[in-house]
């Protein structure tokens, strides 16, 4: 149970496209969507916090009109890179959090690995 | 503001011996813990959590942590190392009361033959 399904798993694109990156829970429903970033050998660094039906929460310094958010059901919230350039490379990774509040764990996708030419 | 401190970023052992990574944390009020384990390209997979009842607690193949008050520690063992066990490895800490999750650093376990 609790599996967390993130597609596409690796996107390449040219510098000033948009690129959207979707996180399903597929067997709990998730209230509350993560996204993290993460650059090569080191830690994850939370960007936002997604909430079904509200605006999310993007941590300082995570701007948000570049990294949009949206959580529109239960099971789904994208974020989309807009205007994406090199330094926006990296493994992007959501977690989703089942009903019960902040006592449950947080489930983790397989990450997304953004690559900007 | 609570953080965590893992305090090797590499641990080298041989199959079959056994494991420890270690965790430090630091907390304003009773918190909740976590290990995580990344294998490559991948996402996180949970080992194990401490939620303020039983200190030792027990993960998924065959690791466990006990969580040390009085050492604001939450080392992660585990009796015999397989060669599937190379990962990387994430101490979290979540503070009661709120929901963000804090990662340290991270420990590259690497099992050699």
């Amino acid at each position: 149970g609790a599996v967390v399904s993130q597609h596409p798993s690796w996107v390449i694109c040219k510098s000033g496209t948009s690129v959207k990156i979707e996180c399903r829970s597929l067997d709990f429903q998730a209230t509350t969507m993560f996204w993290y970033r993460q650059f090569p050998k080191q830690s994850l660094m939370l960007m936002a916090t997604s909430n079904e039906g509200s605006k999310a929460t993007y941590e300082q310094g995570v701007e948000k009109d570049k990294f949009l958010i949206n959580h529109a059901s239960l099971t789904l919230s994208t974020l989309t890179v807009t205007s994406a350039h090199p330094e926006d490379s990296s493994f992007y990774i959501c977690s989703a959090r089942d009903r019960g509040g902040e006592i449950q764990p947080q489930h983790f996708g397989d990450g997304t690995r953004l690559s900007i030419l | 503001a609570q953080s965590v401190t893992q305090l090797d970023s590499h641990v080298s052992v041989s199959e079959g011996t056994p494991v420890l990574l270690r965790c430090n944390y630091s907390s304003s009020y009773s918190p909740s813990l976590f290990w995580y384990v990344q294998h490559p390209n991948k996402g996180l997979q949970l080992l194990l959590k401490y939620t303020s009842a039983a200190t030792l607690v027990k993960g998924i193949n065959g690791f466990e942590a006990e969580f040390k008050k009085s050492e604001t520690s939450f080392h992660l063992t585990k009796p015999s190392a397989h060669m599937s066990d190379a990962a990387e490895y994430f101490c979290v800490v979540r503070q009661t009361g709120f929901q963000k999750l804090v990662f340290g650093t991270g420990t590259r376990l690497l099992v050699s033959p």
